[in-house]
């Protein structure tokens, strides 16, 4: 089955700074690469999604980056606020969903 | 609020004992996933349900089972529970059978958090 790995399991950044999350995946046939921010307390909710015919795909700060060749994605924040603290879920999917580990993100003030 | 209603929100039992999970999904969808959430851990995917039918199962435990009703709601099963199984249990939703490109996200209800002392 399909096997996601997430790096860094926790991130530190200043307000303001980018943040970058890595995602590698070893099913060359997933297709769907979501990304989920979990907030405490709360169910992990989509923040932006990549399919596999796409190489790079932006929303207001946030973009996602997919290498096919390399089983590469990352989610990549920028100008952080505060609010962005919260953990962060790769996906990758060619049927059912299969997440990464998590990464903590805190945005310092 | 993501449609995605999961009860109880907390529960907190004794080793050896059984617990059900419920979940009704956001009205529409037709698939009902469960994912196991330990702490420092990952989102682990246990079993899926499309209109009924078990459709995929992952690192699901053979203590645990779950079924999905016809008016779509589901239920997780968890039996002879240890100290380990403690845990937030998420159910989400989904539109298709299978999530991808044509099929879009899916919706997660905000947990269930299971402590087996």
């Amino acid at each position: 089955g399909e096997n996601v790995e997430q790096h860094p399991s926790t991130l530190s950044v200043q307000e303001g700074d980018s943040a970058v999350i890595k995602c590698t995946y070893s099913d060359s046939a997933s297709n769907y690469f979501p990304w989920y921010k979990q907030e405490l307390g709360k169910g992990p909710q989509l923040i932006i999604d990549i399919r596999s015919n796409v190489g790079e795909k932006k929303d207001q700060r946030i973009a996602v980056t997919l290498n096919k060749t390399a089983k590469h994605f990352s989610l990549h924040i920028t100008e952080t606020q505060p609010e962005d603290s919260a953990v962060y879920f790769c996906a990758a999917s060619r049927g059912d969903m299969r997440f990464g580990a998590g990464t903590r993100l805190t945005v310092k003030p | 609020d993501s449609g995605v209603t999961q009860t109880p929100k907390h529960l907190i039992t004794a080793t050896g004992q059984r617990v059900t999970l419920r979940c009704s999904p956001r009205s529409g969808d037709l698939s009902v996933y469960w994912y196991q959430q330990s702490l420092d851990q990952g989102l682990q995917f246990l079993i899926q349900y499309y209109n009924g039918e078990e459709r995929a199962k992952g690192n699901i435990l053979e203590r645990f089972s779950a079924q999905q009703f016809p008016d779509l709601h589901s239920e997780l099963n968890l039996s002879s529970l240890e100290l380990g199984d403690s845990a937030l249990y998420f159910c989400a939703s989904s539109v298709s059978p299978i999530p991808g490109p044509w099929a879009g996200e899916l919706f997660f209800g905000e947990g269930s958090r299971l402590t087996v002392l």
